[in-house]
């Protein structure tokens, strides 16, 4: 249980354009998801958490008008990156929290998103 | 802000021997404590937790004590195999999960036969 699916696994755009990734929950539902972003042979860096029905929390120099997401359902959050660059190259990984009764709640990961940027 | 210090790799062991991968960590409130594991092509996975001071996260063979004195939380096994060969991260979060984590910049962990 607990799966966590991205689509796609990998994109290659030219500059300037729009990219839509989207992250879904499979087997459970999940109010918050958040979505990170890794350089290559560095940490993931922690975007923004998306929360159903509301607006996401940008972490601080995070550009949210770069980063559309959007969390229209309980188990599907999307990241549209706009006018992509090259610099906006990189590996992109969300997770969705699994609230347990008496518990926070654990971050399922999904397997990343590799984008591109021509 | 909060930060977490992991040891450079890549860490090179043959089979059977004892890992330990140490992990430090600074955080402004108290926070709960993971690791997470990455095989190659796969996404991350929680591979144990432990959310208080003096509690010991367990799971496949792997152990980490939350040591609040000395802000570490260092992964430990006693006999690793080839299939333990992977990316290993740490990572803590001020509300036990609640928040987005902050991650280590990740150990490589290469086992040889």
């Amino acid at each position: 249980g607990a799966v966590v699916s991205q689509h796609p696994s990998w994109v290659i755009c030219k500059s300037g354009t729009s990219v839509k990734i989207e992250c879904r929950s499979l087997d459970f539902q999940a109010t918050t998801m958040f979505w990170y972003r890794q350089f290559p042979k560095q940490s993931l860096m922690l975007m923004a958490t998306s929360n159903e029905g509301s607006k996401a929390t940008y972490e601080q120099g995070v550009e949210k008008d770069k980063f559309l997401i959007n969390h229209a359902s309980l188990t599907l959050s999307t990241l549209t990156v706009t006018s992509a660059h090259p610099e906006d190259s990189s590996f992109y990984i969300c997770s969705a929290r699994l609230v347990q009764p008496g518990a926070a709640g654990t971050q399922y990961f999904g397997p990343g998103t590799r984008l591109l940027v021509l | 802000g909060d930060s977490v210090t992991q040891m450079e790799g890549p860490v090179t062991l043959s089979e059977e021997a004892f890992l330990t991968i140490n992990c430090t960590y600074t955080a402004t409130g108290y926070p709960s404590l993971f690791w997470y594991v990455q095989y190659p092509g796969e996404g991350l996975q929680l591979l144990l937790k432990a959310t208080k001071a003096d509690d010991k996260g367990s799971n496949k063979g792997f152990e980490a004590t939350y040591r609040k004195e000395t802000t570490s939380f260092h992964l430990e096994k006693g006999s690793v195999q080839v299939s333990d060969s992977a990316v290993y991260f740490c990572a803590l979060s001020d509300r036990g999960g609640a928040d987005g984590l902050t991650f280590g910049k990740g150990t490589h962990l290469i086992i040889q036969p």
